[in-house]
């Protein structure tokens, strides 16, 4: 069925070092990508998102990018810090589920100093 | 402060207990959700209101109520519920209904059930 595939499903990362998330879909036809960011105690909080007429976006230290071509997407956190450690989360509108948004599986990043 | 309160953070209850969770949203938003997010597994969209219409009801079973007496407020009531139903159940508000309009996420309820 259509879904969404993330990895990994936890990260561990020197402080300052780059931390990647990766991202796969299965419906060609979806144009909207969001991350969540879900901190300890707390709901999911959008914290950048792409829609499919570009292939890059950036906001300081945190950038996606989607290759539409290969249905994957990317996000890139650069310096991290320890208030990056979080769970992060795709999501992705699959038109073959009723375009409805649906979610990875999540990413637990750790941020050691 | 988020713009979607909910209320209560914390909820155990028996198998033979009615209870509601609440939710409420200070953003104008025309559409509020309830999701249900268990440990490794994927957010899964529970019902989806547009203008107070239930619009979506992802197959869920019927000890699940909602209810959406206006824009800014929806409820879930919960009656016999089941052990596997333990969770934290997150609300949510979007300016429109679709995937494509972002989700402003509540801090959650945390449902336990004996």
């Amino acid at each position: 069925g259509e879904n969404v595939e993330q990895h990994p499903s936890t990260l561990s990362v020197q402080e300052g070092d780059s931390a990647v998330i990766k991202c796969t879909y299965s419906d060609s036809a979806s144009n909207y990508f969001p991350w969540y960011k879900q901190e300890l105690g707390k709901g999911p909080q959008l914290i950048i998102d792409i829609r499919s007429n570009v292939g890059e976006k950036k906001d300081q230290r945190i950038a996606v990018t989607l290759n539409k071509t290969a249905k994957h997407f990317s996000l890139h956190i650069t310096e991290t810090q320890p208030e990056d450690s979080a769970v992060y989360f795709c999501a992705a509108i699959l038109t073959g589920g009723g375009n409805k948004l649906t979610f990875g599986t999540g990413t637990q990043l750790k941020v050691e100093l | 402060e988020t713009g979607v309160t909910q209320t209560p953070r914390h909820l155990v209850m028996g198998m033979t207990n009615k209870k509601s969770l609440k939710c409420e949203q200070h953003l104008g938003h025309n559409a509020m959700y309830w999701y249900k997010q268990s440990a490794k597994k994927p957010l899964e969209l529970m019902f989806v209101y547009s203008l107070e219409e239930r619009v979506e009801n992802n197959s869920v079973p019927s000890r699940f109520s909602p209810e959406c007496p206006n824009s800014s407020h929806l409820f879930l009531h919960l009656h016999t519920l089941q052990p596997e139903d333990s969770a934290l159940y997150l609300c949510a508000s979007s300016q429109l209904r679709g995937g494509n309009s972002p989700l402003h996420f509540g801090n959650g309820t945390r449902l336990t059930v004996t």
